[in-house]
């Protein structure tokens, strides 16, 4: 089992540009989270999914943040424009439904500059 | 608003001791209760979780769950230097949306 994968794991870029970041889920697990990470505020629930649909996006801190779920292997997360305070660690986890077990990947670690 | 507390820390012991991690939650309907650790630089990952309020042992490990005070705790017994980390203590409720505390960051010295 390969794990959640995330990609890309550093991500360097300018204030106002673009950031995608993408998640591949463990096979057979049909729910995905994304969390982001910083010293201040820890660990932040973004965004979760229930069988690719969005179940609960009150942890988006804004209208730049978009997530999608096109199918049952794959999500990204989009920043646009992204901007110095969204420089954070990035991680998406996995889950099976009624699983008590959070699979996370190794998170990509965003500089905005 | 559901809400996970913990010491941040830094928790330091000597090597073989015991190390008394602390977390309570906001939230009553909160149904499972979890540990995770995170070492510097890597991802959280799941050591410990309990449903049912009392202990629940696990090699060195054991997790302690007090619903009536809203009270989760992780005793590490013969600490090792390798046990030096980041611990987030994380609480479900219905559904699937996990919840994590800030972390208390523990040392152990060798």
């Amino acid at each position: 089992d390969a794990g959640v994968i995330q990609s890309p794991r550093h991500e360097v870029t300018e204030m106002g540009q673009e950031v995608t970041l993408r998640c591949k889920p463990i096979s057979g697990h049909n729910s995905l989270f994304w969390y982001r990470q910083t010293m201040m505020r820890g660990l932040e629930l973004l965004i979760y999914f229930n069988n690719n649909v969005p179940i609960d996006d009150s942890g988006m801190p804004e209208d730049r943040f978009s997530a999608k779920m096109p199918n049952a292997s794959f999500s990204t997360l989009k920043i646009q424009p992204s901007e110095p305070r969204d420089s954070a660690v990035y991680f998406c986890a996995s889950t099976s439904q009624g699983s008590e077990k959070l699979f996370f990947g190794s998170g990509t670690q965003l500089s905005v500059l | 608003q559901k809400e996970v507390e913990q010491n941040s820390g830094p928790l330091s012991v000597p090597e073989g001791a015991i190390a008394s991690l602390n977390c309570t939650y906001s939230d009553r309907g909160s149904q499972s209760f979890f540990w995770y650790r995170q070492y510097s630089g890597k991802s959280p990952e799941l050591i410990m979780f309990i449903y049912s309020n009392g202990d629940k042992e696990d090699g060195r490990f054991t997790a302690q769950l007090n619903k009536a005070s809203q009270y989760v705790s992780l005793l590490i017994r013969d600490s090792q230097p390798s046990d030096s980390a980041t611990y987030l203590c994380a609480v479900k409720g219905y559904g699937q949306n996990f919840v994590f505390g800030p972390g208390t960051r523990l040392s152990v010295l060798p």
